[in-house]
């Protein structure tokens, strides 16, 4: 079956700690994003890549960082310098020049303590 | 203001209702609109998608897009318990990386 595969599905992290979210898509495509979801709030996109070895920042990419060192995968780090990161975390990926159609995995909700 | 507004909810219905849930939007340059249905802990799955203005079916599902108003609509028929979800519009202008989300509704269809 394709798709997105995201984990761990639930994390909790004492603050101060760095915290690795996995998502892996074996669909081929090749853009891949990660958006944050906080309750009554749209989603927002934190970080997005359309190849491997390249990626940009979206609107909220402070105290975030990624890597595309693979197709496949594309892992965001929740570092100590994001000031609020509790929230549900949204992997997707869609194909070169999609308009809006965006594939996603279960999401992975951080609880920082 | 934000750039889509949508009414969080929560909605209830009874079985076999017809939903109507909205949009509305201020930037003229967006011509792709997506509805996104999101049950509880899971991810967005893509439900409906249009572009430019006018309406498009898929079962029990209709779309609707007023491109003058800055309006869309999801129409949902003979609405089921399993629709019970939270519903995001979303909307871009040429990409999906410029993609916006509105806030969600969330829909309760009652047995």
């Amino acid at each position: 079956d394709g798709g997105i595969t995201q984990s761990p599905k639930y994390l909790f992290r004492k603050e101060g700690q760095n915290v690795t979210l996995s998502c892996e898509q074996n669909l081929n495509h090749d853009a891949m994003y990660w958006y944050r979801q906080d309750p009554g709030q749209g989603l927002r996109l934190i970080y997005y890549s359309q190849i491997v070895n390249d990626f940009q920042k979206g609107d909220i990419a402070e105290g975030y960082s990624v890597s595309r060192e693979k197709k496949e995968s594309f892992p965001l780090t929740v570092t100590s310098a994001q000031k609020n990161p509790t929230a549900f975390y949204l992997c997707a990926s869609s194909i070169q020049g999609s308009t809006g159609e965006l594939f996603f995995g279960e999401g992975s909700r951080l609880t920082v303590l | 203001q934000k750039e889509v507004e949508q009414d969080p909810g929560p909605l209830s219905v009874p079985e076999g209702a017809i939903v109507s849930l909205n949009c509305t939007y201020s930037n003229s340059a967006f011509q792709y609109f997506m509805w996104y249905r999101q049950y509880s802990r899971k991810g967005p799955e893509l439900l409906m998608y249009t572009y430019s203005s006018g309406n498009k079916e898929d079962g029990r599902f209709t779309a609707q897009v007023d491109k003058s108003s800055k309006y869309i609509s999801l129409f949902i028929r003979d609405s089921q318990p399993s629709d019970s979800a939270t519903y995001l519009c979303a909307m871009s202008a040429s990409s999906a990386r410029q993609l916006t989300f509105g806030s969600g509704t969330q829909l309760t269809v009652l047995p």
